[in-house]
């Protein structure tokens, strides 16, 4: 609906590992938000992307990073996953970095045991 | 305290009911303020932006009050389709960009 496209949509991975989550911007869309949603909780804001470059960060440590590639797709990698990383991790783009329409992916839900 | 707090519900209401929503943050140089839905296990929508006029959206009226720093919800005739999570989400210059940041939602029941 969005045209924003996660993958994958489940992932089970087990402590200490490392993940990539993927996204699929809409064409012509240069920023993109990462976002992580624990259960019963409101997405909380890990970094945004604006042409390629890390435009915004929130209070997330530094084994989360990014990637935003020129064709409208980015990656958010996690390392040395912890528990409680285990939450549903959102991505959402834009047009510009002011985040007044942004629209988001269905999301991937981690898992780490 | 957090960024932004909302009454995390949940509000069971009848069918036609009206019902309001009511959100507080705390950074008083937020810039722009929205609520989005949020269906069960689906990725959060964006509902409406609110203005300090305070605008309308058929059922739907959302008002700003940046002096006591409040934000608020109100749906009325509340139809069953409008059961889902409710957040509240505030702009911020912050890090070097713009950061938003969503309340924990407010899960709203409508029922016959």
């Amino acid at each position: 609906e969005t045209g924003v496209t996660q993958s994958p949509t489940h992932l089970i991975k087990t402590r200490g590992q490392q993940v990539t989550l993927r996204c699929s911007s809409q064409s012509g869309h240069n920023t993109v938000s990462w976002y992580q949603q624990a259960l019963g909780q409101g997405p909380q804001f890990i970094f945004q992307y604006y042409r390629e470059e890390e435009n915004g960060r929130g209070n997330f440590p530094p084994r989360f990073s990014g990637l935003q590639f020129p064709n409208y797709s980015s990656e958010l990698n996690v390392n040395a996953l912890e528990l409680d990383d285990s939450a549903l991790y959102l991505c959402a783009s834009s047009i510009g970095t002011n985040q007044e329409t942004q629209y988001f992916g269905p999301g991937t839900r981690l898992l780490v045991l | 305290r957090k960024e932004v707090e909302q009454d995390p519900g949940p509000f069971n209401v009848p069918e036609g009911a009206t019902v309001a929503f009511n959100c507080t943050y705390s950074n008083s140089a937020s810039q722009s303020f929205f609520w989005y839905r949020q269906d069960c296990r689906k990725e959060p929508k964006l509902l409406m932006s609110v203005y300090s006029s305070g605008n309308e959206d058929g059922r739907f009226t959302a008002q700003l009050n940046r002096a006591s720093q409040y934000i608020s919800l109100l749906i009325r005739d509340s139809k069953l389709s409008d059961s889902a999570t409710y957040l509240c989400v505030v702009r911020s210059w912050q890090g070097g960009g713009n950061k938003l940041t969503f309340g924990t939602g407010t899960q709203l029941k409508v029922e016959l």
